[in-house]
């Protein structure tokens, strides 16, 4: 059973570059979440899909923020004009939406970390 | 809104002793889940202990119990004979049971295990 995984697992760019981030769920997994961690920090919640749908999308996720999940299986995250203060580890987790009465469990992939110089 | 509460910045236990990290939690949602993550230095979260909000019974997963005090509002991890290997940040988080679902985290406790 293969678990979350996210490429690339570091990214260093310059101010001003556009960068790209994807994540692949674990199969079958009709949830996917992006988070964004800081030094020092818990992880803080952007966006999530359900299926290929974005139902929302955190206030911390400006304009130049973008996710897609085209298919409903993977999905990225686009950042334009990067700045200093979008450097963090960006983490993706999936869960299996079920429609019982527990909190669904929401498994992390290994995070992306993004330094912008 | 929900809100994790993790008064603890850092921890230090001495090999096979056990351990309890707190956590305390505020939310307006009638039905939450409560979860524990583990984050070693390569930065990946592993999922460690789920407690649902109704649930009787306190959750247990190997060496790691969950101390859930409703009344209280608090969610301490408790682990066993701990092991070297249990050097890393723990995350107590809290999501709501219906709609979104998304995982509020506190700010994390460093624990250390001293040989």
């Amino acid at each position: 059973d293969t678990g979350v995984s996210q490429n690339p697992r570091h990214k260093i760019t310059k101010r001003g570059q556009n960068v790209t981030f994807r994540c692949d769920p674990i199969s079958e997994h009709n949830r996917l979440y992006w988070y964004r961690q800081t030094l020092g920090q818990g992880p803080e919640f952007l966006t999530y899909f359900q299926n290929e749908a974005q139902l929302e999308k955190s206030r911390l996720l400006s304009d130049r923020f973008s996710a897609e999940r085209p298919k409903g299986s993977f999905s990225t995250l686009e950042i334009q004009r990067t700045e200093q203060g979008d450097s963090a580890m960006y983490l993706c987790a999936s869960s299996p939406k079920t429609s019982g009465a527990n909190t669904d469990t929401q498994y992390f992939g290994p995070g992306t970390r993004l330094t912008v110089l | 809104a929900q809100k994790i509460t993790q008064t603890q910045p850092g921890m230090f236990v001495q090999e096979k002793e056990a351990v309890t990290l707190d956590c305390t939690y505020d939310t307006s949602d009638p039905s939450y889940g409560l979860f524990w993550y583990k984050q070693p230095s390569s930065g990946e979260m592993i999922f460690l202990i789920y407690q649902g909000s109704y649930d009787q019974q306190n959750a247990t997963e190997g060496r790691y119990s969950l101390n859930f005090q409703k009344a209280r509002k608090s969610a301490n991890l408790v682990i066993s004979a701990s092991q070297l290997g249990d050097s890393a940040m723990y995350f107590c988080a809290i999501a709501p049971t219906f709609g979104n679902e998304k995982l509020t985290f506190g700010t994390g406790t460093r624990l250390t295990i001293i040989p």
